[in-house]
């Protein structure tokens, strides 16, 4: 186990609605990354926090954003939720400025969105 | 630019035999290359990372190997368990700027007993 936890483990939502999902990062990781993964598919980066700022951003629009708190956990918002948002959403955790380090991956958060 | 192309997409092995997984890459500022694991219902875990600076990294039955010119790396996993049964992802990642991690599609690996 990596100590990177996730919540909640799934949820199901209806198009148009707003979710929030979270990540508390392994101890002294001040890194967090988030990734979207669709089924059969690689993750996709879709932003990351360092030291409680954005630190860098896929290609998904704005109705993705984020949030790092002091302690470094995190949360990801969607709002409007389009079917193709149905995914497992990765956060994963590091030490160092920009996520040098190894990055350590939580058990991720299944998204389905009716 | 950004692509990690990964193959196969899955991949059936009897026990005891080697498994191989290639990728490759076509952005030349990527110089850090991990494999990850994926177990169903799991997040990918690290199995083992190179850098461009060396041809080959070993780790117990787990090896990369790296080809620079070719922009080219592979995961070859020897003495194949059914408990490798699972997901190989390859990524990489550049060393500036945001260094999130491009991953390639992934492989099913199927390990018969």
């Amino acid at each position: 186990e990596t100590g990177v936890t996730q919540s909640p483990t799934h949820l199901i939502k209806t198009r148009g609605q707003q979710v929030t999902l979270r990540c508390s990062s392994q101890s002294g990781h001040n890194t967090v990354s988030w990734y979207q993964q669709a089924l059969g598919q690689g993750p996709q980066f879709i932003f990351q926090y360092y030291r409680e700022e954005e630190n860098g951003r896929g290609n998904f629009p704005p109705r993705f954003s984020g949030l790092q708190f002091p302690n470094y956990s995190s949360e990801l918002n969607v709002n409007a939720l389009e079917l193709d948002d149905s995914a497992l959403y990765l956060c994963a955790s590091s030490l160092g400025g920009g996520g040098a380090d190894t990055q350590y991956f939580g058990p991720g958060t299944r998204l389905t969105v009716l | 630019q950004q692509q990690v192309k990964q193959s196969p997409q899955s991949l059936i092995v009897q026990k005891g035999g080697i498994s191989i997984i290639n990728c490759a890459y076509e952005n030349t500022a990527f110089d850090y290359f991990p494999w990850y694991q994926q177990f169903p219902g799991k997040g990918p875990a690290l199995l083992i990372a190179i850098r461009p600076d060396v041809s080959e990294k070993k780790e117990g039955r787990f090896t990369i190997s790296f080809n620079k010119s070719a922009k080219q790396f592979s995961l070859h996993i020897m003495d194949s368990q059914p408990g490798d049964s699972a997901t190989y992802f390859c990524a990489a990642r550049m060393d500036t700027g945001r260094r999130a991690l491009t991953f390639g599609s992934g492989t099913r690996l199927q390990v018969q007993p």
